[in-house]
């Protein structure tokens, strides 16, 4: 079974850094591309990042673009968000999401149960 | 950027009915559509993707169709399981990929 589990959320004053996880299992993950999809509370769903199967291809919503790095470790099945200069929209659960290719091709299948992102002051 | 928009914003419905959720591209995405169930306190749940084809363990009720703009899910007939939100995404034209900004399925 395919799971997905973020860690790494908390509530963070604006400006500052926080740093997510996601470890994965039950799949090859140097065989899949990777997704960083986030929703603040109450609202829609807004991709943020995508990393290709060697990393060789990232991609970032323009909303964070400059500020977040994705990053990802296939020795550890580990797929990361560096987030730095938060702001208070940033706050969000962040879900990490498996792509079904291996290039990014943006077909969403599974995601994480998500972690909370809190920026406030 | 292409734009997603998805009507109704909210879809009242008895179960045993059918329900129609609509969603429009501000430009052509080909086939490269997909759909997502989000109940509360969950993740999004893959449905329906390259417009049309179900998702695994997806039951048969659920169908999507349409093509270039315009697109429908459809659930044949409404469980109580199915009351959720349900977004729709494109994949065609990206960065970035976009949704829709969901329609919510509630009991009538």
């Amino acid at each position: 079974e395919v799971q997905l589990v973020e860690s790494g959320g908390g509530l963070v004053q604006p400006g500052r850094s926080l740093r997510l996880s996601c470890a994965a299992s039950g799949f090859t993950f140097d065989d899949y591309a990777m997704h960083w999809v986030r929703q603040a509370p109450g609202k829609g769903l807004e991709w943020v990042s995508g990393i290709s199967w060697n990393s060789d291809r990232i991609v970032y919503a323009d909303s964070v673009k400059g500020r977040f790095t994705i990053s990802r470790d296939n020795a550890k099945n580990s797929l990361f968000l560096q987030m730095n200069s938060l702001r208070a929209e940033d706050t969000a659960f962040y879900y990490c999401v498996k792509d079904v290719a291996m290039i990014v091709g943006g077909c969403f299948d599974p995601w994480g149960q998500g972690t909370l992102v809190t920026v406030s002051s | 950027e292409i734009v997603m928009t998805q009507s109704p914003a909210t879809l009242s419905v008895s179960p045993g009915e059918r329900a129609t959720l609509s969603c429009r591209a501000s430009q052509s995405v080909s086939s490269n559509l997909a759909w997502f169930q989000q109940k509360p306190g969950l993740a999004p749940r893959l449905l329906i993707y390259a417009v049309s084809t179900r998702a695994t363990g997806i039951p048969a009720r659920f169908s999507g169709s349409g093509s270039g703009t315009e697109f429908t899910l459809t659930i044949s007939s409404l469980q109580s399981e199915d009351f959720a939100v349900y977004y729709c995404q494109q994949y065609n034209n990206w960065p970035p990929f976009t949704f829709g900004p969901g329609t919510k399925v509630d009991n009538k």
